[in-house]
């Protein structure tokens, strides 16, 4: 069965140094997500990609953040220059034109500023 | 998105059916209702969707009530693996995003 693939599964990483999460989406999928999960707390959205562009985005998708879709595999998430409070674990999803609810998500990037 | 309402936890014996429920009194007649789960700190995982009718797969029911002001998952045989939290949403019809609850925490004991 296809799966939403991430890589790294733990990242650790200096205050301000610039990171990159990669997600291999279900290969037939054009809908793209990244959200976030700090620890204890509530799945977060951060932001949605298609047609190789944001579609939509939340207030912690700030300019210190970036999505690209460099090849016809990968999708990717760049913080610029992270925060302390940037840890958490990050999780990329994918869907295709069906109800775009149906979201699969891939098993995550815990991501640690120190 | 709209608002949904979970008990915060249940408990189930396993091999028993588990019966979640969620309110969602103020879904729009376009809106979709989704419930995923989220094993310890796994990815959420999408279980099924419906938007009038009963919906069942292999690892789920769905029962939305006429109103549609609420429905309820069915886990028909629950095992020790079930233990999860279950999230229910209803997402607006113009929008991809899924905005997670705090779900019900549902323990599976032998």
């Amino acid at each position: 069965e296809p799966e939403v693939t991430q890589t790294p599964s733990h990242q650790v990483t200096q205050m301000g140094q610039e990171v990159i999460l990669r997600c291999v989406p279900i290969s037939n999928h054009l809908y793209f997500y990244w959200y976030r999960q700090i620890l204890g707390q509530k799945v977060e959205f951060l932001v949605s990609f298609y047609n190789n562009e944001i579609s939509e985005k939340s207030e912690i998708f700030d300019d210190q953040f970036s999505v690209e879709r460099p090849d016809g595999s990968n999708f990717t998430l760049k913080i610029r220059s992270t925060k302390l409070e940037d840890s958490a674990m990050y999780f990329c999803a994918s869907t295709g034109l069906a109800t775009r609810g149906t979201q699969y998500f891939g098993p995550g990037t815990r991501l640690l500023v120190l | 998105d709209a608002k949904t309402t979970q008990p915060p936890s249940m408990d189930c014996a396993e091999g028993r059916a588990a019966n979640l429920p969620c309110n969602h009194s103020t879904i729009s007649g376009n809106e979709y209702v989704y419930w995923y789960r989220q094993i310890h700190s796994q990815g959420p995982q999408y279980i099924i969707h419906g938007l009038k009718n009963n919906e069942t797969n292999e690892m789920a029911s769905l029962i939305i009530t006429e109103d549609r002001k609420s429905s309820t998952l069915i886990l028909p045989h629950a095992t020790l693996r079930d233990t999860a939290v279950y999230y229910c949403i209803a997402p607006s019809y113009n929008t991809d995003k899924l905005i997670f609850g705090t779900g019900t925490r549902l323990q599976v004991f032998p």
